[in-house]
């Protein structure tokens, strides 16, 4: 049973433009969210996280946003840059424990 | 540089083997994670240890096993190996509500 889904496989954006990739999941009793980005040949690298008691949490260019009734997260990258393809994976977890993973979405950002 | 060591990074066997995987945790991580992530899936959770201890246990399968020695290395144990074992495993670790920081992966491919 898939707990974090992220329903798109793969997403192209024009370098300067804003990339948003999402993800939905299902647990409510869900607590700790981050995103990951990962490169060929590389292991998963933490990007950004936000806990349930925020709504956003920003890192320069990387803003994560957190819609606990939907229960749905997002990633917004502004301005995308070529070196930001990669693929994105989004993960969740109660209490900082054992990490629950979504499939990742492949950003490509064409120069 | 994660400061995560897994080895060796590439291993190719045949079916009904047994392989061993190792990690390295960072400097002063108690908790090492193992995953497993096939083609096009995302990162399954398979085991955590924490100090020694299995802390907590996802899709592992029996023929699996793992261990974390006093010095805080983990080994992934693989054994009658069959062919939809091939997948790269990879191994994280972390303190207690802090991301996981993830080495750079082993790929398994069974011939």
């Amino acid at each position: 049973d898939q707990q974090v889904k992220q329903n798109s496989p793969s997403l192209s954006v024009q370098e300067g433009r804003i990339s948003i990739l999402n993800c939905d999941y299902t647990n409510s009793m869900f607590d700790y969210f981050l995103w990951y980005k990962k490169y060929p040949a590389e292991g998963p690298t933490f990007l950004i996280s936000i806990s349930s008691i925020k709504d956003k949490n920003e890192d320069g260019r990387f803003t994560v946003f957190l819609n606990k009734s939907a229960k749905h997260l997002s990633l917004h990258i502004v301005p995308s840059q070529p070196g930001d393809s990669a693929v994105y994976f989004c993960a969740a977890s109660r209490s900082g424990n054992q990490f629950y993973f979504g499939t990742g979405t492949s950003l490509t950002v064409i120069p | 540089d994660s400061g995560v060591t897994q080895t060796p990074k590439h291993l190719i066997t045949a079916t009904g083997q047994r392989v061993t995987l190792r990690c390295s945790p960072r400097s002063g991580d108690l908790s090492v994670y193992w995953y497993q992530q096939s083609l096009d899936q995302g990162l399954q959770f398979l085991i955590q240890y924490y100090n020694g201890e299995e802390r907590a246990k996802g899709n592992i399968l029996e023929r699996f096993s793992a261990q974390q020695f006093p010095d805080l290395h983990s080994e992934l144990n693989l054994s009658s190996l069959e062919l939809g074992d091939s997948a790269l495993y990879f191994c994280a670790s972390g303190r207690e509500g802090q991301p996981q920081h993830f080495g750079d992966g082993t790929r398994l491919s069974i011939l």
